[in-house]
């Protein structure tokens, strides 16, 4: 596609429940990431794939957190048994090697 | 940890001022990037200034780069309304990976309004 699609755009779940979270990068991108924005606060790193390299998972806050790229595309990222804490914008960002591109995000809230 | 700050955190300006925000970094870099937020959604890319340039032009965009002192600053001139949103800094740094388009490091943002 034009460019990196995020769904849902919105999510409202209860704590304790698990969520997934899906990423459209561009065709042809090689690397994915996802980051993860609290309100007001600048964006957390939490997870890279690149091409067919072991993904840096480096930023993922806890072992709730996972995340799978299937056929070096489409990217899901799960969140089992929510908190309230991870209520955030999380946010995929796909790269050709010549810049990234943001999608619009998924607003999580956690009640 | 993240690996840009911004200064100043909020900035209020009116239409025709131009409007300056810095960023400091920790590491060295391989470059550095510019994003404007609007309503804390979807990042735009603006403006991206490798480690070996001191400046960069875009429309009314200036960036600047001074590895020595690691920081870089953001001018908008002649700011418009349409300016307002929050403005990053990311940095891709060097001696994690060979790989120049790794992760992005986030500041924390420059919360930018320009009132008419």
């Amino acid at each position: 596609g034009a460019g990196v699609s995020q769904s849902p755009s919105n999510k409202v779940t209860e704590k304790g429940k698990d969520v997934e979270l899906r990423c459209d990068p561009i065709s042809g991108h090689t690397a994915l990431y996802w980051y993860r924005q609290s309100l007001g606060q600048g964006l957390e790193f939490l997870i890279y794939f690149q091409g067919n390299s072991a993904p840096d998972k480096s930023g993922l806050p806890s072992d709730r957190f996972s995340a799978e790229r299937t056929g070096g595309s489409v990217s899901t990222l799960t969140i089992q048994r929510t908190q309230q804490e991870d209520s955030a914008v999380y946010l995929c960002a796909s790269s050709g090697g010549n810049g990234y591109t943001f999608g619009s995000g998924t607003r999580l809230t956690v009640v | 940890s993240q690996q840009g700050e911004e200064d100043p955190q909020a900035l209020s300006i009116q239409e025709g001022e131009n409007a300056t925000m810095n960023c400091s970094y920790k590491t060295s870099i391989n470059n550095l990037q510019w994003y404007r937020q609007n309503s804390g959604r979807g990042l735009v890319h603006l403006i991206l200034i490798r480690s070996n340039e001191r400046e960069k032009h875009s429309g009314r965009l200036r960036v600047t780069l001074d590895t020595s002192k690691k920081s870089s600053s953001l001018l908008i001139t002649a700011s418009r309304a349409a300016d307002t949103a929050s403005y990053f800094c990311a940095t891709v740094w060097t001696g994690m990976t060979t790989d120049s388009w790794g992760k992005l490091q986030f500041g924390a943002g420059t919360q930018v309004v320009v009132t008419p």
